[in-house]
């Protein structure tokens, strides 16, 4: 049991461009969470998934963004034409019913 | 709507001095509580949990939590902080251990150790 990994660590996009992370959850966890966390803030939820399935969205979560966990295993977060305003930390999440959830350590995405 | 409030934006405390975070929180239903601490760029980690039984949860580097249903808070502690302490901490709570609406957090505290 590794954790849950994510990549790449940092990102820095210019405005415009398209950007994809990736989230590795622990691997018996069927749950996985996207968070979004800004400066001096508390990380916000994003989305989750069940197994493959895309179960819950938040607002938070525009047209410009989508989600992915093909075959229920890694999960992909997709921004298209990012803004100035999508620069945060995101951060991956996963967990077992009522065992508590366990964080990667983020992507910090800059858009310039 | 659950929320989760943390009064405090910045805490210093002496080196070897005693700690309390405060964390009052809003959820409807029995609430699964959590604290997690960030270090400067990095992901969070779980420090403790309730999620039911005994209201003093022990955690991890030292650190215990009180659930006061009557009060809404559940308050983290420590007895004696070190300088590895330093960092940001959050309060969290949700409506399972690992639900289908995650966890909703409060902005976090800043705690600063002075030597």
């Amino acid at each position: 049991d590794t954790g849950v990994s994510q990549n790449p660590r940092h990102k820095i996009t210019k405005r415009g461009q398209n950007v994809t992370f990736r989230c590795d959850p622990i691997s018996e966890h069927n749950r996985l969470y996207w968070y979004r966390q800004t400066l001096g803030q508390g990380p916000e939820f994003l989305t989750y998934f069940q197994n493959e399935a895309q179960l819950e969205k938040s607002r938070l979560l525009s047209d410009r963004f989508s989600a992915e966990r093909p075959k229920g295993s890694f999960s992909t977060l997709e921004i298209q034409r990012t803004e100035q305003g999508d620069s945060a930390m995101y951060l991956c999440a996963s967990s077992v019913r009522d065992h508590g959830y366990t964080f990667g350590s983020g992507t910090r995405l800059t858009v310039v | 709507a659950q929320s989760v409030t943390q009064p405090d934006i910045h805490i210093t405390v002496s080196e070897g001095a005693s700690l309390e975070l405060r964390c009052n929180y809003s959820y409807g239903a029995t609430p699964y509580l959590f604290w997690y601490v960030q270090s400067p760029g990095q992901g969070l980690q779980l420090l403790l949990k309730y999620f039911s039984g005994d209201t003093l949860v022990q955690g991890i580097k030292g650190f215990e939590a009180e659930f006061k249903r009557s009060q809404s808070s559940f308050n983290l502690r420590k007895p004696s902080v070190h300088w590895s302490d330093a960092a940001e901490y959050f309060c969290a709570v949700g409506a399972s251990g690992g639900g289908a609406d995650g966890l909703t957090f409060g902005k976090g505290t800043h705690l600063i150790i002075q030597p």
